[in-house]
């Protein structure tokens, strides 16, 4: 069973600060990484899949970086706004083939008027 | 371009009553997900299909749980006998293929609360 960790589990921001929140995983084996948004009463959306390490990747005020050799990955919120309030989960796939999953146990963000 | 479906969106039942899940995944997706999430924690893989045949399922209590796929499209998770602790949602999830760098596309989930 892989170990992917994900903190703060929640948080409080107010409106028009930045925020970021972080995912470790097993160094080793890598393989991609996932990260979800998870909005009350919706379903769970992709936001990004990362590959290689150093990667950036960027989605309106939304971002993540990635280190595989230390096995992290961080997201950030730029000017968070009360539409980014969520579960934010990352997810580590177990093995080259099958995108068998693990999840974090999600960063809940609480963005405040 | 049509989401996952899923129903019903909430189920409350009593303990060792049974229960049904139902999924249709995206047009065209071959691999099909049921994953579990019980409050406080993240989505736990129950079964994982590959067109109509199960690719993993090691996580799936077997004596309680089962899952088909039919004609390699829509699927059904069945929960018989239900146990307090099945309590979470139920989220189905489907993706155009099974290599790790495909993202998965989820349905809104089903909420079960077992009594």
């Amino acid at each position: 069973i892989l170990n992917v960790e994900q903190s703060p589990q929640s948080l409080h921001v107010q409106e028009g600060d930045s925020t970021n929140f972080t995912c470790s995983f097993p160094s080793s084996n890598f393989y991609a990484l996932h990260w979800y948004r998870w909005e009350t009463a919706k379903s769970p959306e992709a936001l990004f899949v990362m590959t290689l390490n150093g990667d950036e990747k960027k989605k309106g005020r939304i971002s993540a970086t990635l280190n595989t050799k230390e096995g992290y990955s961080y997201l950030y919120i730029k000017g968070s706004q009360p539409e980014d309030s969520a579960t934010y989960l990352c997810a580590f796939p177990e093995e080259a083939a099958g995108n068998k999953l693990t999840f974090g146990g999600g960063t809940r963000v609480l963005v405040k008027p | 371009e049509a989401g996952v479906a899923q129903s019903p969106r909430y189920k409350i039942i009593e303990k060792r009553q049974s229960v049904a899940f139902w999924c249709n995944p995206i047009s065209g997706h071959a691999t099909l997900y049921w994953y579990q999430q019980i409050l406080g924690q993240g989505p736990k893989l129950l079964i994982q299909f590959q067109n109509n045949g199960v690719v993993d399922d090691s996580q799936l209590p077997k004596d309680r749980f089962s899952a088909e796929r039919l004609k390699g499209v829509d699927s059904t998770l069945k929960i018989q006998p239900a146990k307090l602790e099945d309590s979470a949602v139920y989220l189905c999830a489907s993706s155009l293929g099974w290599a790790p760098t495909y993202e998965q596309y989820f349905g809104p989930g089903t909420r079960l609360t077992v009594t």
